[in-house]
C-alpha cells in the first residue's frame, strides 16, 4: 500500500536555528514528490515538485531533496513568517489522480 | 493568473438545507478535485474531473454531489449533511493529464453544519 509518513509531528525552532524536515515514502513507482505549505484555515500552498533521486530545488531559505526513499525540507535560518504546516505529497504511476497526503509537520518560528 | 477562486468562504447550514459550493480557476487547467480537510489532518480526496468528465470517486456519500459545468467551473452540492461533515472543503486543479503535476488550492470553504 502507498504510504506517506512526515516527522516530526510538531517543530519549534529559534529564528535563525536551521533545521530539516522528513517525509518517507513508499509508493509503487513514484511519479512525483510535492511539498506544500499550509497556514491555518487555508489551502496548501505549493512550493515544490521532485521527480527523481538525486534532485534538488530552492526557493529562498526552503530546499527540498529526494532519495528513492525520502524527501527532505531544510529551512535555513528560519524565520517567524516561516510558521506553517508542511505537507508532503506523493503520486505512484499506478495511482492515477490520486495524490496521497503526509500528516504534515507544524513548524513554529520564535522570535 | 494562477488562482483558484472558492465561494463562499464560510458556510453554516442545518442537517435538511440544500446549499452548493463553487470553485473556479482560469489557467487552464483540465482535472479538477474536492478535497476535504478536518483540523490537524492532511486533506483527503473525495472527486477527481479530468477534461469535465468524472475520473475518480473516492466512496463519498451521496449527500456530496460534484459537477462540472465547463473547464473553469467546479460545483459540489451539499443536501441533508451531518454535523460530522463540517470541515474545510479545498478546490484544486492541476495542468497534467495523467496527474503527474503540481495542484494549485483554493482557499476553501469552512463549512459547518448545525
Amino acid at each position: 500500500e502507498d504510504q506517506v509518513t512526515q516527522s516530526p509531528e510538531a517543530l519549534r525552532l529559534q529564528e535563525g536555528e536551521s533545521s530539516s524536515l522528513n517525509c518517507s515514502y513508499t509508493v509503487s513507482g513514484l511519479r512525483g514528490l510535492f511539498w506544500y505549505r499550509q497556514d491555518p484555515g487555508k489551502g496548501p500552498e505549493f512550493l515544490f515538485t521532485l521527480y527523481s533521486a538525486g534532485e534538488e530545488k530552492e526557493k529562498e531559505r526552503l530546499k527540498a531533496t529526494l532519495t528513492k526513499k525520502e524527501s527532505f525540507l531544510h529551512i535555513t535560518a528560519p524565520k517567524p513568517e516561516d510558521s506553517a504546516t508542511y505537507l508532503c505529497a506523493v503520486q505512484a504511476h499506478t495511482g492515477g489522480f490520486k495524490t496521497i497526503f503526509g500528516a504534515g509537520t507544524r513548524l513554529f518560528v520564535k522570535a | 493568473d494562477t488562482e483558484v477562486t472558492q465561494t463562499p468562504k464560510h458556510l453554516v447550514m442545518g442537517m435538511t438545507n440544500k446549499k452548493s459550493l463553487k470553485c473556479e480557476q482560469h489557467m487552464g487547467h483540465r482535472a479538477m478535485y474536492w478535497y476535504k480537510q478536518k483540523a490537524k489532518k492532511p486533506p483527503e480526496l473525495m472527486f477527481v474531473y479530468s477534461y469535465e468528465k468524472l475520473s475518480i470517486n473516492e466512496s463519498v456519500p451521496s449527500r456530496f454531489s460534484p459537477e462540472c459545468p465547463n473547464s473553469s467551473l467546479l460545483n459540489l452540492h451539499l443536501h441533508a449533511l451531518q454535523p460530522e461533515d463540517s470541515a474545510l472543503y479545498l478546490c484544486a486543479s492541476s495542468q497534467g493529464l495523467t496527474g503527474d503535476s503540481e495542484a494549485f488550492f483554493g482557499q476553501g470553504t469552512r463549512l459547518t453544519v448545525v
